[in-house]
């Protein structure tokens, strides 16, 4: 596509429940990342696909978040018993050598 | 681990003024660096980028600068706009790293009228 698409654009969940956030990237991008953006601070890095190498899954918070990649296409962002403290917009970005393009993010809100 | 920080969160200049906006990165080995702006409700947009073996890069309206010795970044827009107000955030990559980008918190600029 023209643009990196996320899906959905927002997100309202009870605590405790199971979510699932979606990340199309640009066709031909290699590389495939996840971010966090809390309210009025950066972005904190989450995960990172590169092909078919094994992800960085340095950034991951907890065990309750996991991500999954096919190939060069899309992604999934489960966060598994969410809690308050999840809330945030959550960022995609791919990109093929440099110059990331980003999403515009799914807003989690956990009630 | 290595940070990048901003020195102001907030900024307010008046239209058609230049705006100037720093950042300070720690990690020595950081060898490309990248601002982006982002507006409200919406992802970081790319707006200039520059490698660590230069020290100014042009771009349209805006000029990044980039001080090794003392590990400091600047964006400098001229003749700002009102659809200049954004969050800019400046990020960083190490050469040890795989493309991995570190962003600082970011900066509000306001334009004013």
């Amino acid at each position: 596509g023209a643009g990196v698409s996320q899906s959905p654009s927002n997100k309202v969940t009870e605590k405790g429940k199971d979510v699932e956030l979606r990340c199309d990237p640009i066709s031909g991008h290699t590389a495939l990342y996840w971010y966090r953006q809390r309210l009025g601070q950066g972005l904190e890095f989450l995960i990172y696909f590169q092909g078919n190498s094994a992800p960085d899954k340095s950034g991951l918070p907890s065990d309750r978040f996991s991500a999954e990649r096919t190939g060069e296409s899309v992604s999934t962002l489960t966060i598994q018993r969410t809690q308050q403290e999840d809330s945030a917009v959550y960022l995609c970005a791919s990109s093929l050598i440099y110059g990331y393009t980003f999403g515009s993010g799914t807003r989690l809100t956990v009630v | 681990g290595e940070s990048v920080g901003l020195h102001l969160p907030t900024l307010s200049v008046q239209e058609g003024d230049n705006s100037i906006i720093n950042c300070a990165y720690s990690n020595s080995a950081s060898d490309y660096f990248i601002w982006y702006k982002q507006e409200s409700g919406k992802g970081p947009q790319f707006i200039i980028d520059i490698r660590s073996n230069m020290d100014k890069r042009q771009g349209q309206r805006v000029t990044v600068l980039l001080n090794k010795t003392v590990k400091h970044l600047s964006l400098q827009i001229a003749a700002t706009q009102p659809g200049d107000s954004a969050v800019y955030f400046c990020a960083e990559k190490s050469s040890g790293s795989a493309r991995q980008l570190t962003f600082g918190s970011g900066t509000q600029l306001t334009v004013l009228p």
